[in-house]
């Protein structure tokens, strides 16, 4: 069975610019949740969706926002990059079926704000 | 509310010595209990889980139990190698919230 991906794994851009980053979860995950790391603030929860719905979101501002479709594929939107918005960003897929469990993680895109 | 606090790193090792890596959770109901590692320039992988009181997961030779009475699920190894210098996350799960709680996570370095 395929792990989850990510694209693309690097990304470089400018303060004021916009990205969309891709996920596509373990075949047969509905549950998709997105995770910015960065070394002073570690891991952050920023949203979870099942079935093409946002279940939860964590602490972040409205220049951050997601979507799933059909097929269970996540898309991440940031627009008016901050230089604060380079990070590691983390995608992960469950089940989901029984709220949220165990989780597998993709390797991550590594975005640079320039 | 729901929260993980593990211990501080780095941890420095010598190969074969013990491993212990400390977390503490705080949780409302009745969390699943998780640890990951994750290797330089990866994503996470799941080491072991717990889901419920006394449960004890193990695998690569880490093992961990789910302490309810001091809500802990501390990761311990017998014998370390240079091949688990990695970085450490605990972590819970809510099912009534949808969500995962991280801790900060712990880099430990073992040195040949």
């Amino acid at each position: 069975k395929a792990g989850v991906t990510q694209t693309p794994r690097y990304l470089i851009k400018t303060r004021g610019q916009q990205v969309t980053l891709s996920c596509s979860p373990i075949s047969g995950h509905r549950s998709v949740s997105w995770y910015q790391q960065t070394p002073g603030q570690g891991l952050q929860f920023l949203f979870e969706y099942f079935s093409e719905t946002q279940r939860n979101k964590g602490n972040f501002p409205g220049r951050f926002s997601g979507r799933q479709f059909s097929n269970s594929r996540s898309e991440m939107n940031v627009s008016t990059l901050e230089l604060g918005d380079s990070a590691l960003y983390l995608c992960a897929s469950g089940t989901g079926t029984s709220g949220i469990d165990e989780q597998f993680f993709g390797p991550g895109t590594r975005l640079t704000v320039l | 509310g729901n929260s993980v606090t593990q211990m501080e790193g780095p941890v420095t090792l010598s190969e074969e010595a013990f491993l212990t890596i400390n977390c503490t959770y705080t949780a409302t109901g009745y969390p699943s209990l998780f640890w990951y590692v994750q290797y330089p320039g990866e994503g996470l992988q799941l080491l072991l889980k717990a889901t419920k009181a006394d449960d004890k997961g193990s695998n690569k030779g880490f093992e961990a139990t789910y302490r309810k009475e001091t809500t802990s699920f501390h990761l311990e190894k017998g014998s370390v190698q240079v091949s688990d210098s990695a970085v450490y996350f605990c972590a819970l799960s809510d099912r009534n919230f949808n969500k995962f709680y991280f801790g900060s996570g712990t880099k430990l370095n073992v040195k040949p």
